[in-house]
């Protein structure tokens, strides 16, 4: 049973306009939200993360949004690049010491020229 | 620069005939994490240490083993692998359970 589910497999984006990558979680015990960024033959990359006593984090062109009570997060690319074309992982950990991060399967962004 | 650092990053077996990958860390991070990831699914966690503190996912095959002789190093021994095996397998490491986690490049495993 999926705790991390992201329901769209792929995306496709035009260059400089917004990319929206959403997010749903079952686990009401998951506290703080992480995404990942992975090119093809890399290994996936910290981007972003939230704590979920926020609603929203910034970081330059990524911001991310937490909605509790949905269980919901999205990630906003903006202006979205040709760079950004790649899988992106949203993963979520519990508060206690020893909690695992738990990864989605991943959505696809393609950067549109 | 600090990274972790997969070898080999393609490794080609046969069908039952051990394999062994290795991850190394400069980061002097207490956790080190080895991932199996099949084609458009997420990373599944097989093992963990925190140190030498081994702990083993309750569904990861017995036929994956795994060592960590030291801080730096951590391997993942296949001793029988299946076609079934066949996938990117990932390490990371992370300061502690909470802290962000860094992953290696991977190493793509085909068995033939």
């Amino acid at each position: 049973d999926q705790q991390v589910k992201q329901n769209s497999p792929s995306l496709s984006v035009q260059e400089g306009r917004i990319s929206i990558l959403n997010c749903d979680y079952t686990n009401s015990m998951f506290d703080y939200f992480l995404w990942y960024k992975k090119y093809p033959a890399e290994g996936p990359t910290f981007l972003i993360s939230i704590s979920s006593i926020k609603d929203k984090n910034e970081d330059g062109r990524f911001t991310v949004f937490l909605n509790k009570s949905a269980k919901h997060l999205s990630l906003h690319i903006v202006p979205s690049q040709p760079g950004d074309s790649a899988v992106y992982f949203c993963a979520a950990q519990g508060g206690n010491r020893d909690d695992k991060i738990i990864f989605g399967k991943g959505t696809r962004l393609h950067i549109l020229p | 620069d600090a990274m972790v650092i997969q070898n080999p990053r393609y490794q080609v077996t046969q069908f039952g005939k051990p394999v062994t990958l290795s991850c190394s860390q400069t980061l002097n991070h207490n956790v080190m994490y080895w991932y199996q990831q099949k084609s458009s699914q997420a990373p599944k966690l097989l093992f963990h240490y925190y140190d030498k503190d081994f702990n083993n996912e309750a569904d990861t095959p017995d036929n994956f083993q795994s060592r960590r002789p030291n801080t730096s190093f951590c391997f993942l021994d296949i001793r029988s692998p299946g076609l079934g095996d066949a996938a990117m397998y990932l390490c990371a490491t992370s300061f502690s359970y909470t802290d962000t986690q860094y992953f290696g490049p991977g190493t793509r495993l085909t068995v033939l």
